[in-house]
């Protein structure tokens, strides 16, 4: 059974500061997605990691995978008050099954 | 404009009352799904469809049912809704296979007393 596991599961810093998000998986994974939730919203498609050692960056946030220890890591560079919502990791099941299974999510605060 | 779309965004209903909450895309997409959003236990899968006439049942299927006639509909189908239902509901579709990532709904929810 695919387990995805972030941390932290809350995380509260200051603007300008730095910091990153862990995403954990247990089994075989060659597809990996971050996405961002504002409370009451949808979610929304962040990145889209397919390959070992992928690495993309949008504005403050960037994105690695690293399929051999099986984790994947969110960064954050000098945060500003926007960013703060719910970051979720999800992978798919391998081989074709096509099942996303999420992790618990982490809640990002951002204090001025 | 590529999209998912969920009717309705809000529902308040009772016990026992069938409802159906619709979702559409209009991506050509192959595979749809549904999942259920409840605080402390994250987003769960109820089922999901990899094409026309083909469902399965994911991690929390009991007390819902779904089809898929059409390739651009997956409607979620609640016989005899029961508070524990009451949840925010995501309807999510995706090319097969998902190297393009999946595309969510804007979410229903679901109140049932």
């Amino acid at each position: 059974e695919l387990k995805v596991e972030q941390n932290p599961l809350f995380l509260s810093m200051q603007e300008g500061k730095n910091y990153t998000i862990y995403c954990n998986y247990s089994t075989t994974s060659d597809r990996l997605y971050w996405y961002r939730q504002d409370p009451g919203k949808s979610l929304e498609s962040l990145f889209v990691l397919l390959s070992n050692g992928a690495v993309k960056q949008e504005g403050r946030l960037m994105a690695s995978l690293d399929t051999k220890a099986r984790l994947s890591t969110l960064h954050i560079t000098a945060a500003v008050h926007d960013l703060s919502a719910t970051y979720f990791c999800a992978v798919d099941l391998p081989q074709g099954a096509q099942k996303l299974v999420f992790g618990q999510g982490t809640r990002l605060t951002i204090n001025p | 404009e590529a999209q998912v779309t969920q009717n309705p965004r809000y529902l308040i209903t009772v016990t026992g009352k069938k409802l159906t909450v619709t979702c559409s895309q209009n991506m050509n997409h192959e595979y749809m799904s549904w999942y259920r959003q409840d605080p402390g236990l994250g987003l769960r899968q109820i089922y999901y469809s990899m094409n026309v006439e083909v469902t399965d049942k994911g991690d929390v299927p009991e007390g819902y049912k779904v089809s898929r006639k059409e390739k651009r509909n997956f409607p979620l189908i609640l016989e005899s809704p029961s508070p524990n239902q009451t949840s925010l509901y995501f309807c999510a579709s995706s090319l097969f296979p998902s190297n393009y990532g999946y595309t969510f709904g804007s979410g229903t929810r679901l109140t049932v007393v």
